[in-house]
């Protein structure tokens, strides 16, 4: 059973800080890793994703994955009242049929 | 990217009821997911709804609780039957784009069973 854990949090960062959110997966295989933002109330939008080994930036996101220590993490950069929200991360499931496996999402709260 | 069109927006029903959720993407795709989240969890995948075949459920849903329709390509419907208070939650119609498989979703149905 391929499995994603996040830390649930909260955490909590002030305004302009960097804001670090970690994921681990347990399938060696997995290829590529997805980072959605949840907003009380709304769907999960996606705003990152990562395939290779190393960083990925946009924007003040950079996603970082390590696949020998089956690790991907997220930051944000000068963190915003507006990043205020759950970021939910995933990776594929088995198989051709595009399930994704889901974290159970770490809430982080900026703080002005 | 895909656009998902996802109603009723939110809605109260009686325990014992049913209410029906209607997705619509604009596009054409194979697979659609439902998903069940509720409040301060993550998503807990439903079922996977294929074009032409009966949905394929998660262990924990069946289909006499959770009746899924899938018609077309680009439309289906969520059933959830007989519903009690434990039913309350936010249920999520979502597809993978065309090239990959990020997912995308409708904008989610928030039912409250009274």
């Amino acid at each position: 059973q391929k499995e994603v854990e996040q830390n649930s949090g909260p955490l909590s960062v002030p305004e302009g800080a960097i804001a670090s959110l970690n994921c681990t997966y347990s399938d060696r295989g997995s290829q590529s890793f997805f980072w959605y933002r949840q907003y009380s109330g709304k769907s999960p939008e996606l705003i990152m994703f990562i395939y290779s080994n190393g960083d990925k930036e946009d924007g003040r996101f950079t996603a970082q994955l390590n696949k020998a220590s089956q690790y991907v993490s997220l930051l944000i950069r000068d963190s915003q009242p507006s990043d205020s929200a759950t970021y939910l991360c995933a990776a594929p499931g088995a198989g051709n049929n595009r399930k994704l496996i889901w974290g159970l999402g770490t809430s982080l709260a900026v703080n002005p | 990217s895909a656009v998902i069109s996802q109603k009723p927006s939110r809605d109260i029903c009686q325990r014992g009821t049913s209410l029906t959720i209607q997705c619509q993407v604009d596009s054409q795709v194979t697979m659609m997911f439902w998903y069940r989240q509720q409040p301060g969890q993550s998503l807990t995948l439903i079922a996977t709804a294929n074009q032409g075949s009966e949905a394929t459920y998660e262990s924990g849903f069946v289909i006499d609780k959770f009746p899924i329709s899938r018609p077309n390509l680009t439309f289906s419907t969520l059933t959830v039957s007989n519903m009690s208070p434990e039913d309350s939650s936010i249920y999520l119609c979502s597809v993978t784009g065309g090239g990959g498989t990020e997912a995308f979703f409708g904008q989610g149905t928030r039912l409250t069973v009274v």
